[in-house]
């Protein structure tokens, strides 16, 4: 199984609708949890955290599920500038920080 | 502002002839890291740094060299360029990736023919 592991689409979703992706991850020691956001030919941007309770930053909710070891991003009402490669990233903390990102799923919302 | 400033932003360059993609942060952040990007490969990380005059081998540490002399510079180097290492590449920092998330630089395009 792969370490990190995600969809890689292409999502294609109508603005306006919502749209829920997931990423797994095979170590069940990983400890911290991120999403980036990364537009076609530019750096990755850090979207948001993902904590163990779930959280939410305006449109975007994030959400963790260590038992079955998947972390999902829900996007609502989504928008035309969300069309996007989302990155889901996994840390494992060890002797030092051991971050590995997944190969991202595409989104292209469509108006 | 805050950023990751890398030059330059595109290079092609020919096999074995040496290069350097110069990165510094104004963060004063202790943690720097390189990555390449492919297709179908995702980021990959190549060395990465805690701090000063302290680097690490990533995943992909074949063909580079990094250097941390100054908490804000971390240049990659590639001693004899082939085209295997054409690749979009990424400099990062953080004041610690697991906690903060990172922040990347603009990326640099290189092609090595």
């Amino acid at each position: 199984r792969k370490e990190v592991e995600q969809d890689p689409g292409p999502f294609n979703v109508p603005e306006g609708a919502t749209v829920a992706f997931n990423c797994t991850y095979s170590n069940s020691a990983s400890q911290s949890f991120f999403w980036y956001r990364q537009d076609c030919r530019k750096e990755p941007k850090l979207l948001m955290s993902v904590y163990s309770s779930g959280n939410e930053d305006g449109r975007f909710t994030a959400q963790l599920n260590r038992a079955s070891q998947y972390i999902s991003l829900l996007i609502r009402d989504s928008k035309l500038s969300d069309s996007a490669t989302y990155l889901c990233v996994v840390n494992y903390r060890g002797r030092d920080d051991k971050i590995i990102f997944g190969k991202g799923t595409r989104l292209h919302i469509l108006p | 502002e805050a950023q990751v400033t890398q030059n330059p932003r595109y290079l092609i360059t020919v096999t074995g002839k040496k290069l350097t993609v110069t990165c510094s942060q104004n963060m004063n952040h202790e943690y720097m890291s390189w990555y390449r990007q492919d297709p179908g490969l995702g980021l990959r990380q190549i060395y990465y740094s805690m701090n000063v005059e302290v680097t690490d081998k990533g995943d992909v540490p074949e063909g580079y060299k990094v250097s941390r002399k100054e908490k804000r510079n971390f240049p990659l180097i590639l001693e004899s360029p082939s085209p295997n290492q054409t690749s979009l590449y990424f400099c990062a920092s953080s004041l610690s990736p697991g906690v903060y998330g990172y922040t990347f630089g603009s990326g640099t395009r290189l092609t090595v023919v």
